[in-house]
């Protein structure tokens, strides 16, 4: 089945960049969709496709999609985006959604 | 506005039974494929199945841990959908999403409670 890896913790400081890479086997052949999840809540997109924002989430979220890894980066990070972010694709061969294991965003 | 909303989490023993609702409100429920995630305490977010459309003949899919317990319905006259778990383990303790996917999740509603314990 298809597997994607990501790293269990990133720290940045505020008015920072953080990068939070999404491997996988060709992912770049893939739609990536990147989720934000605060403590005691119910994840939010951020990114869906690669790299298109949805209606009210800020232009700090970006995305990008080549070969076999995804990155979501926050620009300009605020104490408020310390969240827990997980991506997700779609696998055709097996029919299956499958989540990356998530990486906790701390901002220092 | 979308609105998913779950409801018919709580304690059940091991090798039990639990059905789960997720009431949508606020788009074209039965043109939409719904699907449930799972998070238990701490851990990460588990995908577990998703009913398509009925123009899609209402396929379903599951996750391998779960196959062959866990069913998912959906009743487009009351915009509900259903996941409804047998044969429940002490592991399939986590709180269970259901959303709408399009491009993403685009919509989550806030989560059921499902705790297997004797």
């Amino acid at each position: 089945s298809y597997v994607l890896t990501q790293a269990p913790s990133v720290s940045v400081a505020p008015g920072q960049t953080a990068r939070i890479t999404c491997g996988g086997n060709n992912i770049g052949s893939k739609s990536v969709h990147w989720y934000q999840q605060k403590p005691g809540q119910a994840p939010v997109l951020v990114v869906h496709d690669n790299s298109d924002r949805p209606s009210g989430i800020p232009e700090r979220f970006s995305g990008s999609n080549s070969g076999n890894t995804a990155t979501l980066t926050i620009s300009r990070v605020e104490a408020g985006d310390e969240a827990d972010y997980y991506c997700q694709v779609w696998d055709s061969s097996s029919d299956y959604v499958v989540f990356g294991g998530g990486t906790k965003l701390t901002v220092l | 506005e979308v609105q998913l909303v779950e409801s018919g989490g709580g304690l059940v023993q091991p090798g039990g039974s639990l059905k789960l609702s997720c009431a949508a409100s606020g788009f074209a429920f039965s043109g939409s494929s719904m699907h449930w995630v799972r998070q238990a305490s701490g851990k990460g977010l588990e995908w577990v199945g998703r009913i398509r459309s009925k123009a899609d003949n209402y396929a379903t899919v599951y996750a391998a841990s779960v196959k062959g317990r866990f069913t998912i319905s959906r009743d487009d006259s009351k915009n509900t959908a259903y996941l409804h778990l047998n044969s429940l383990k002490i592991e399939d303790t986590a709180v269970y999403y259901c959303s709408r996917y399009t491009t993403g999740f685009d919509s989550w509603g806030q989560g059921t409670l499902v705790t297997v314990s004797s």
